[in-house]
């Protein structure tokens, strides 16, 4: 069973630094091929892909907001952690991690159930 | 890296089918087979419906089917269920730079 969670905090304040975890089972980021990846979605707005680490280490980023993110991986710990800088209050969303790249297709197939992160002083 | 375009809305009676448009560029939508749509009920985490264009996961219903045409991808609701209301987003791989884009949602409405 392919199981995905994100943690992290709920609230933070506006400039400061967001990281979120996403712990995950059933599959491991050691296979070729395989990437998670965090999408997020602002209240009554549509998905937005921000981040993706490889298997290889290989890491890609939204061109949008790429001088704000990190994204850094524990294949032992089967964790990826994302780091978000100088938070605004626009970046207030239910933030996913989701698991890319199986059998070699790009797209998202198992997903996490969500973290909302509201940004407010 | 502007989000692939689709109509806000969209509806049908049940047993009728309904067809939700995703228009990209050569870039993205026009210039790969890695086009896939998602399901997302409200409160809930997107679920994969298509993907490669017309692929279907196992399990989910031979009602749902994706095609493509140019820059702009298409899904199909047949058979209208009443479980099929919920918000629907394409997604696309936009090559290596800009990498991966969603739409910007479709919120398909059972009559």
């Amino acid at each position: 069973q392919i199981t995905l969670k994100e943690s992290g905090p709920t609230l933070v304040k506006p400039t400061q630094t967001l990281t979120l975890t996403c712990t995950f089972s059933g599959f491991s980021l050691s296979t070729s091929g395989v990437g998670v990846g965090w999408i997020r979605q602002p209240p009554g707005k549509a998905l937005e892909w921000l981040a993706l680490i490889y298997w290889d280490d290989d890491k890609r980023y939204s061109p949008s907001l790429k001088s704000r993110l990190t994204i850094t991986k524990d294949t032992s710990k089967s964790q990826v952690v994302l780091t978000m800088t100088n938070m605004d209050p626009v970046d207030t969303a239910t933030y996913y991690c989701a698991r890319f790249g199986w059998s070699g297709s790009l797209h998202f197939d198992y997903w996490g159930q969500g973290t909302l992160v509201t940004v407010s002083s | 890296q502007s989000a692939l375009t689709q109509p806000p809305s969209a509806s049908g009676s049940p047993g009728q089918s309904v067809t939700i448009s995703c228009t990209g560029t050569s870039s993205d939508v026009g210039g790969y087979n890695y086009v896939s749509w998602y399901q997302q009920h409200p409160g809930k985490a997107p679920k994969l419906m298509i993907y490669e264009v017309s692929k279907r996961p196992s399990g989910v219903p031979d009602r749902f089917s994706g095609s493509k045409s140019g820059n702009t991808a298409s899904l199909t609701v047949s058979g209208l269920q009443a479980e099929d209301e919920a918000d629907y987003y394409c997604s696309s791989y936009a090559g290596s730079n800009n990498f991966y884009v969603f739409g910007t949602g479709t919120k398909v409405t059972v009559l």
